[in-house]
């Protein structure tokens, strides 16, 4: 069964950093595109950022983008986000998510999503 | 960025009645490739998004065949045959043919009467 579990969320102060993990199981973690998604307490979903099964490239909103960091690790089966200055409009429940195709980059939704970790800045 | 629009925000259905979801996005969703990257999700309260539908038209794993989604270009619909208790949630469409960013609709909420 494929699992995303993902942990790190917290209370931080605006112009905090946090680091989000996601531990995946269930597939083979590096044939896969990873995302993360998040969704403002009682708001739609934001997509965030995705990073491609080999770690080499990655997208960003433009809501995170140069503050945010997506990486992964393989040999941990392992996603993360590093969150640098954060503000209050960071506040949400983040969901790391699986592409749905493997090995391909672009133009691959999610598939299978985790519980979330939620994420308030506030001071 | 494509801007996806959905209608209704909300709808309220007997069970066993049909529900019908219209996705609209800014730009054609159609690739060079032939494929129409639109999927759909449903988030049931407290739960994570589930995905539905991928490509326009095809269930995903798991996914009872009373959901259907159609369209093409720009216009899409998502379906339910006969509405039961269990699919009341926040249907979402979303657009992955341009990144960054991927692209949701606004959702439309489903309720039973």
């Amino acid at each position: 069964e494929v699992q995303l579990v993902e942990s790190g969320g917290v209370v931080v102060q605006p112009g905090g950093s946090l680091r989000l993990s996601c531990a995946a199981s269930g597939f083979t973690f590096d044939d896969y595109t990873m995302h993360w998604v998040r969704q403002a307490p009682g708001k739609g979903l934001e997509w965030v950022s995705l990073i491609s099964w080999d770690g080499g490239s990655t997208y960003y909103a433009d809501s995170v983008k140069g503050r945010f960091t997506i990486s992964r690790d393989n040999s941990k089966n392992s996603l993360y986000l590093q969150m640098n200055s954060l503000r209050t409009e960071d506040t949400a429940l983040y969901y790391c998510a699986k592409a749905l195709v493997l090995r391909f980059l672009e133009c691959n939704g999610m598939d299978v999503w985790g519980q979330g970790t939620t994420v308030t800045v506030s001071s | 960025d494509i801007v996806m629009t959905q209608t209704p925000l909300s709808l309220s259905v007997t069970p066993g009645q049909p529900a019908s979801i219209s996705c609209k996005s800014s730009q054609s969703l159609l690739h060079s490739d032939g494929k129409t990257y639109l999927y759909w999700y449903l988030q049931k309260p407290g739960q994570p998004p589930q995905l539905l539908i991928y490509e326009v038209s095809n269930r995903f794993s798991g996914v009872p065949d009373r959901f259907s989604g159609s369209g093409s270009g720009t216009d899409f619909t998502l379906k339910i045959s006969r509405v039961e208790a269990e699919d009341v949630g926040v249907y979402y469409c979303m657009q992955s043919i341009q990144l960054p960013p991927l692209t949701f609709g606004g959702g439309t909420k489903v309720e039973i009467k």
